[in-house]
């Protein structure tokens, strides 16, 4: 099974940087998933690493190091509407690439 | 129609009452999945269907009961529920067999209140 942990919340202005980061313990490794969730919506996919280092996407980048089972979301520029929960998600190596979701760490931005 | 979508978007139902969830999807995925979502905690993965057949079931309690009539359709059906299941219940979709960039593709959910 998997273990994955990520911080709660955290607070932001506008205009800043915010760090997220998940570790997590797994039998099994093929993947690393970040999504948004806004409030009463679905989550939507943000960023993927498989192998280690940074993958940059605009305003967010993505970070992943397999042998120390950690990753990070790093969200530039803050705009509030950037104000949601991250769910950081690792996929099994089984056939149908299960994912385990860690709780979500809730961002908020503030003027 | 594109993506996942999921129907009702609100529920209210009492504890002896049957109702169900639906969810299609138009994306030609051919894995389907459903989850719980509640406040706080992660997302509980319930049941995973592969082609069509069931393939995992998370210690479900049997008053959940899922339904995959084709690759396109998933139901939950819902009996004799109690106040903590209560949540958001959220359907997804994958392709499966292949190392997919995006893994799922979420529906927005159905949000159930049992009262």
């Amino acid at each position: 099974g998997q273990n994955i942990d990520q911080p709660t919340e955290m607070t932001a202005t506008e205009g800043a940087i915010v760090q997220i980061n998940c570790t997590y313990q797994t039998s099994g490794f093929n993947g690393l998933f970040w999504y948004q969730q806004h409030a009463g919506e679905a989550p939507t996919f943000l960023s993927y690493n498989v192998l280690d280092g940074l993958e940059e996407k605009g305003r967010f980048s993505s970070f992943l190091s397999r042998s120390k089972g950690y990753s990070y979301l790093l969200l530039k520029e803050l705009q509030m509407k950037d104000s949601a929960s991250y769910l950081c998600a690792v996929r099994d190596n089984d056939s149908w690439g299960k994912l385990q979701f860690g709780a979500g760490t809730q961002v908020v931005v503030t003027p | 129609e594109t993506g996942v979508t999921q129907t009702p978007r609100h529920l209210v139902m009492g504890m002896t009452n049957k109702k169900s969830l639906k969810c299609e999807q138009h994306l030609g995925h051919n894995a389907m999945y459903w989850y719980k979502q509640s406040a706080k905690k992660p997302l509980e993965l319930m049941f995973v269907y592969s082609l069509e057949e069931r393939v995992e079931n998370n210690s479900v309690p049997s008053r959940f009961s899922p339904e995959c009539p084709n690759s396109s359709h998933l139901f939950l059906h819902l009996h004799t529920l109690q106040p903590e299941d209560s949540a958001l219940y959220l359907c997804a979709s994958s392709q499966e067999g292949r190392e997919s960039y995006y893994g799922y593709t979420f529906g927005s959910g159905t949000r159930l209140t049992v009262v």
